[in-house]
């Protein structure tokens, strides 16, 4: 079956870079997009960020433009998010979700926290 | 960017209920539009892609109508299994903007 298993939560400092990852079994990695979805303490969803599994194409939220980077290991079936320059309202649960084009985001992984804290 | 307003934010209701959230977008997204179900501690679910479409497996009790910049998420008779937090998202352009999301309690 599709799965979206992400990496382990991590605590950081603010001014740090935290890489998270996804990694994807169960369809076509090239077929689908992979979309970023944050979550803070309490709040709603935000959209950060989407790659094209068929040819690394970014798009990003501006608020954290200049600041993440995805990325993709096709022999892994691997997505990347990195954010740099954490700040305390990076805190949040960060989930990974297959992303189809017109079709919403279908499957999503388990999230990751990430902690930005001195 | 697009601004997605939903309504309401809470909505205090009883099992059997129908329940009707509105969502808007600040401007016309087409019908590129999804709804979530997201419970405590949990990832969100996808309920309904391209504004009416009910994702497979999604009981038949939601549904969703709207286009251009007005859009509805129904629920015929409120279960047990539906008190949740529900978003709306567009896919028109991006960035693809939420909701603010709209929280259902047991009256």
């Amino acid at each position: 079956q599709v799965q979206l298993v992400q990496s382990a939560g991590e605590v950081k400092k603010p001014g740090a870079s935290v890489k998270v990852s996804c990694m994807t079994s169960g369809y076509t990695f090239s077929s689908y997009g992979i979309s970023w979805v944050r979550q803070a303490p309490g709040q709603g969803l935000e959209w950060l960020a989407w790659i094209s599994g068929y040819n690394g194409n970014t798009k990003y939220a501006h608020k954290v433009q200049g600041r993440v980077t995805m990325s993709t290991d096709t022999s892994t079936s691997t997505a990347y998010l990195e954010l740099r320059s954490l700040r305390s309202d990076d805190t949040g649960v960060y989930y990974c979700a297959r992303d189809f084009v017109g079709a919403g985001m279908d499957v999503w992984g388990q999230g990751t926290t990430v902690t930005v804290s001195s | 960017d697009i601004q997605m307003t939903q309504s309401p934010s809470t909505l205090s209701t009883s099992v059997g209920d129908r329940v009707t959230i509105t969502c808007r977008a600040s401007q016309s997204v087409s019908d590129w539009l999804a709804w979530y179900q997201q419970k405590p501690g949990k990832a969100p679910k996808l309920l309904i892609y391209k504004a009416s479409n009910l994702e497979r497996g999604v009981p038949s009790r939601f549904s969703g109508t709207g286009s251009g910049t007005a859009f509805t998420l129904t629920i015929s008779s409120l279960q047990p299994d539906d008190f949740a937090t529900y978003y709306c998202q567009q896919y028109d352009s991006y960035p693809h903007t939420f909701g603010q999301g709209s929280k259902l309690e047991i009256k």
